[in-house]
């Protein structure tokens, strides 16, 4: 069955250190690949899709077919980087979600 | 354009009351899903609709969910009778298309059920 998993629920960091969200994937085809953020109490956003090999607010998440990954990173985090980060994958036509990690970010 | 549009913002209710959500996407897109958020179980997918038409509800938890897209622009989500661990909040979403397109979230209903 395909499936998302986040393996870290929380993961706690100080202000300038880098940061690497996990997701591992379980599909058979290629899979479209997805990154989700939700601030405190609003609605989900997203962030990154990895179609588009883009950076957004200096996140980056490569896809990696041989691990099954797509881990999402920043090198130097910020307190505005604190949030619920979901991974999700397209599959016929709906999202499916990981369990999401809580990311703190100290100063 | 305003986003999904989710109402009510809050609901409390008692055990064994009828509880309607409500979700009007954003114009022009074609595909609206409904997610149940929970701690214990995160994000789940409980239905979607296809162009209005139910294309997947086995997320569905029970016969007491029931969910309708009469039109384009709205889309009602039915608990009868509520539960307490219906207690979650309840997002809805919309894209323009099924595959390759972010959704697009609404605000969320949270609803407690006492």
């Amino acid at each position: 069955a395909q499936r998302v998993t986040q393996p870290e629920k929380l993961l706690s960091v100080f202000k300038g250190a880098p940061v690497e969200l996990k997701c591992n994937y379980s599909y058979s085809g290629s899979p479209e690949l997805f990154w989700y953020v939700q601030y405190s109490r609003q609605r989900l956003q997203l962030l990154l899709r990895h179609i588009s090999r883009e950076s957004i607010k200096g996140f980056t998440a490569d896809l990696n077919k041989g691990e099954t990954s797509f881990h999402l990173k920043k090198p130097f985090a910020q307190e505005e980087d604190s949030a619920m980060y979901y991974c999700a994958l397209s599959q016929g036509g709906k999202l499916i979600f990981g369990q999401g990690t809580e990311l703190s970010v100290k100063p | 354009d305003a986003g999904v549009i989710q109402s009510p913002r809050h609901e409390v209710t008692e055990m064994g009351q009828e509880v309607t959500l409500r979700c009007k996407p954003i114009s022009g897109h074609n595909s609206l899903f409904w997610y149940r958020q929970t701690m214990m179980r995160g994000l789940e997918l409980l239905i979607y609709f296809n162009n209005n038409v139910p294309i997947d509800d086995s997320g569905m938890p029970e016969d007491r969910f029931s969910a309708k897209m009469p039109n384009a622009s709205f889309s009602t989500l039915k608990i009868q009778p509520s539960e307490p661990r219906d207690s979650a909040v309840y997002f809805c979403a919309s894209s323009y298309r099924t595959s390759g397109g972010g959704y697009t979230f609404g605000s969320g209903t949270r609803l407690t059920v006492v």
